[in-house]
């Protein structure tokens, strides 16, 4: 089945310590997201790809960053995780395809603990 | 700017009964579309229902239908015979004709009782 999946589902780091999450598809969608997402809270769109153009949400701390080396994988990096940053991870796929109809497909998710 | 609200933070609706999720949106786009999306208690986002802004008739996927009036820019999801497997977090969703990003509301908790 075509897919979207999200490695490791549970992440733990440490304070400072740089993590990086990843993403990959087999859906072939040229849109890849990155959303954070808060204890009842809806999710917070970071970043996102159309094919390698990358579109950073105005308010996405720099400690953030992406990766996309091809169209199935897309990676996020976080630089120095602060107490803040746990949460859980969500990427997403779309394509850019005629009018507003493509749904997002959504990974598991990861959940991001900070020691 | 595009803008989705969802007034209702927690619902509780009985087994087998009917409840609506309610779900406003503001946009200036002329074509759009509208989504609902369920999150279990483990966390990942499945797709329910599609509704574009040009459609005639209201969408529907099984026990999921999408209560869709324009003029009053409401995009309410029924979802019919609850279930005690219904009991999530509901998002209501709309993507423009043009850009990729998608506006999330707030999220609407279902409890469904037994």
């Amino acid at each position: 089945d075509a897919m979207v999946i999200q490695n490791p589902r549970y992440q733990v780091t440490q304070f400072g310590k740089p993590v990086t999450l990843s993403c990959s598809q087999t859906l072939n969608h040229n849109v890849m997201y990155w959303y954070q997402q808060k204890s009842s809270q809806a999710p917070k769109l970071l970043f996102h790809y159309y094919d390698k153009d990358f579109n950073n949400e105005a308010d996405t701390p720099d400690n953030f960053q992406s990766r996309r080396p091809n169209t199935s994988f897309c990676f996020l990096d976080i630089r120095s995780p602060g107490l803040g940053d746990a949460a859980m991870y969500l990427c997403a796929t779309s394509t850019r395809g005629r009018g507003s109809n493509q749904p997002q497909h959504f990974g598991d998710g990861t959940r991001l603990s900070i020691l | 700017a595009q803008k989705i609200t969802q007034t209702q933070p927690g619902m509780f609706v009985q087994e087998k009964e009917a409840v609506t999720l309610d779900c406003t949106y503001d946009t200036s786009d002329p074509s759009y579309g509208l989504f609902w999306y369920k999150q279990p208690s483990s966390g990942e986002m499945i797709f329910l229902i599609y509704q574009g802004s040009y459609d005639q008739q209201n969408a529907t996927e099984g026990r999921y239908s999408l209560n869709f009036q324009k003029a009053r820019k409401s995009a309410n999801l029924v979802i019919s015979a609850s279930q005690l497997g219904d009991s999530a977090m509901y998002f209501c969703a709309m993507r423009g004709a043009t850009g990729n990003q998608f506006y999330f509301g707030t999220g609407t908790s279902l409890t469904v009782i037994p």
